[in-house]
Formats: structure tokens, sequence, C-alpha cells
């Protein structure tokens, strides 16, 4: 069982609509928990961080915790055709302490 | 604030030959790690440094190796290159070891 799973799409949306990205991880005492955008050819971007159970809201995007289902999700609302990416989801574990990212998931938005 | 520097940003190689990649965090960051991009593995971790100390590894061979300087700037060190090393390697920094990491451009490592 991989540390972080995310489905690898890619995820097509219609310009303007929401985009749900979604991630699993195993190890139940994880306490950090980061989203990353990445396009092709570049190095990941921070977009969000998440510590606690809830919704996170930064302008477009809503990051969402749920520690008791270990899931993580990420929402974009008005998607762009610039939000056309991978998005990585990334673990900061309590086994080790080690940093999990994701195989990510990449993200198609149309015009 | 500049962002993480790497050098170089592209490297071309033979097998058997080592090299060094050089990582030079944002000022005022203390942690650096350094990670393995490759299509087939996705992103994968190498090691962490704090106080030029190593915190963390991943599961690499010794032929992997890094460290820290006084100054925070990190090096990684690969030798005796074989064909799968051929990716992106990325540095990240943090204020600390556990907060948000922010990523340099990284170097792009071809070996032939």
């Amino acid at each position: 069982q991989k540390e972080v799973e995310q489905n690898s799409g890619p995820l097509s949306v219609p310009e303007g609509a929401i985009a749900s990205l979604n991630c699993t991880y195993s190890d139940r005492g994880s306490q950090s928990f980061f989203w990353y955008r990445q396009y092709s050819g570049k190095s990941p971007e921070l977009i969000m961080s998440i510590y606690s159970n809830g919704d996170k809201e930064d302008g477009r995007f809503t990051a969402q915790l749920n520690k008791a289902s270990q899931y993580v999700s990420l929402l974009i609302r008005d998607s762009q055709p610039s939000d056309s990416a991978t998005y990585l989801c990334a673990v900061r574990a309590n086994n080790f302490n080690k940093f999990y990212f994701g195989s990510g998931t990449k993200l198609n938005v149309k015009p | 604030k500049a962002g993480v520097t790497q050098t170089p940003r592209y490297l071309i190689k033979t097998r058997g030959q080592q090299v060094t990649l050089s990582c030079s965090p944002i000022s005022g960051h203390r942690s650096v790690s350094w990670y393995q991009q490759t299509p087939g593995q996705g992103l994968q971790f190498l090691f962490e440094y704090f106080s030029e100390t190593q915190r963390n590894k991943g599961n690499f061979p010794g032929r992997f190796s890094g460290r820290q300087f006084s100054n925070s700037r990190s090096e990684m060190n690969v030798s005796t290159l074989e064909l799968g090393d051929s990716a992106l390697y990325l540095c990240a920094s943090s204020l600390v070891p556990n907060n948000e990491q922010f990523f340099g451009p990284g170097t792009r490592l071809t070996v032939l």
C-alpha cells in the first residue's frame, strides 16, 4: 500500500466548473497535508496547506481534511484553462516524520 | 525574497561518472530536502537536512549522498551513475522541518 494515493486522471472539467481532486493516506497519525500544482516541465508549486479537520479556503481553492477517513481533497471553483496541470497531494507522515507525495492527478480544464 | 535556486539546471553524464548538484534555499530557511522525479515513479524522497544534519533518508542506494553547509546550502552527489538515474532532481526548502516546502526549478540529469 502506498503512503499517499491519488487517481492519476486525467480529470476533465469544462471552464467555470468545480474541479474536485482527492487523496487518501495510510499513516493515521499524519499531521500536515499539502497540495502542490505542477505544470508540465516545471517544478511543484505550493497551493494550500491544511493541518486540522475541516475546510480551508484560499481564493478559488478549498482544501478539505477528514482525518478519521484519512482523506484530503482540493476543490477548485470557477476552473480556468490555466488551472490545467498535475496536482500533487503531499503528507508529512507521523511514521519517521517523512514527506510523501502522491503520484498526482492530471487536470484538464476545457475552454 | 529570492526563491530556491538549483545549479546546474541541465546536466548530461555517462554511465559510471559521478555528479554533484547544488541547492541554495530561500533566505532564512534552514531545512533542505531532495527529491527525484521520474515519469514512472513520480516524486521520490531522497533525504532531508536541517542544521547540517541528515534527519531523514529515503529508500535509495548508498550511491546517493548529500550534505548541508553552515549557510544552509546543500549538495547532493550521485556516484557511479546508472541509466536509471536520469531524472529531474528537485530541492525544496522550509523554515524548519515539518513546515511547508518550497521547490526550486530542479536539475534535469540525463545519463547516457
